[in-house]
């Protein structure tokens, strides 16, 4: 099993839909989750951090739920400039007492006219 | 600000051959990181920087890459020899101290191994 899992999509939805993504972490000592947005090949970009009581930045709201280790993103009224991928991010400690920061493989989003 | 440099953007080269991606992060930022990205995937670390000490790079295939980052700022990662699974986007990001949520990503070099 990936240590951290989405659905890789692609969601195609029209414009104004609310549409929600999820992901799934396997490291229930993961300590801090992030959403990165991915445009076509470009580089990835802070979106927001989720934080343990939920979270809103305008159109999105991000959510943890540590008892069934997910979090997921919620975007309303989409916009066509909100065609990009989504990456989950778990940071974990290790057994090490390192840190690992985790890629998820990304979920892509189409917003149709 | 400037953000993230990296150089090349592109690289084409035939197998065996040696390839040599720099960076130069954020200024301020003593936290660097290189990671691979294959189509379809998300970014796979491959080494992060605090300062000059290499603290993880248990995901570097060391029997053919090599990084250094000798004075804290600036980096360059190496493969020698390349094979055709190298064929990816290489990618550097940069944070103040570990914020891993917050790391600032250079546009990556694209290599193409032949």
């Amino acid at each position: 099993r990936k240590e951290v899992e989405q659905d890789p999509g692609p969601f195609n939805v029209p414009e104004g839909a609310t549409v929600a993504f999820n992901c799934t972490y396997s490291n229930s000592a993961s300590q801090s989750f992030f959403w990165y947005r991915q445009d076509c090949r470009k580089e990835p970009k802070l979106l927001m951090s989720v934080y343990s009581s939920g979270n809103e930045d305008g159109r999105f709201t991000a959510q943890l739920n540590r008892a069934s280790q997910y979090i997921s993103l919620l975007i309303r009224d989409s916009k066509l400039s909100d065609s990009a991928t989504y990456l989950c991010v778990v940071n974990s400690f290790m057994d090490t007492g390192r840190r690992a920061l985790t890629f998820g493989s990304g979920t892509r989003l189409q917003v149709q006219p | 600000e400037a953000g993230v440099v990296q150089s090349p953007r592109y690289k084409i080269i035939e197998k065996k051959q040696p390839v040599a991606f720099w960076c130069n992060p954020i200024s301020g930022h003593n936290t660097l990181y290189w990671y691979l990205q294959n189509l379809g995937q998300g970014p796979e670390l491959l080494i992060r920087y605090e300062n000059e000490e290499a603290v993880d790079d248990s995901q570097l295939p060391k029997d053919r890459f090599s990084a250094e980052r000798l004075k804290g700022v600036d980096s360059t990662l190496k493969i020698q020899p390349a094979e055709l699974g190298d064929s990816a986007v290489y990618l550097c990001a940069s944070s103040v101290g570990l914020a891993p949520g917050e790391q600032y990503f250079g546009p990556g070099t694209r290599l193409t191994v032949t």
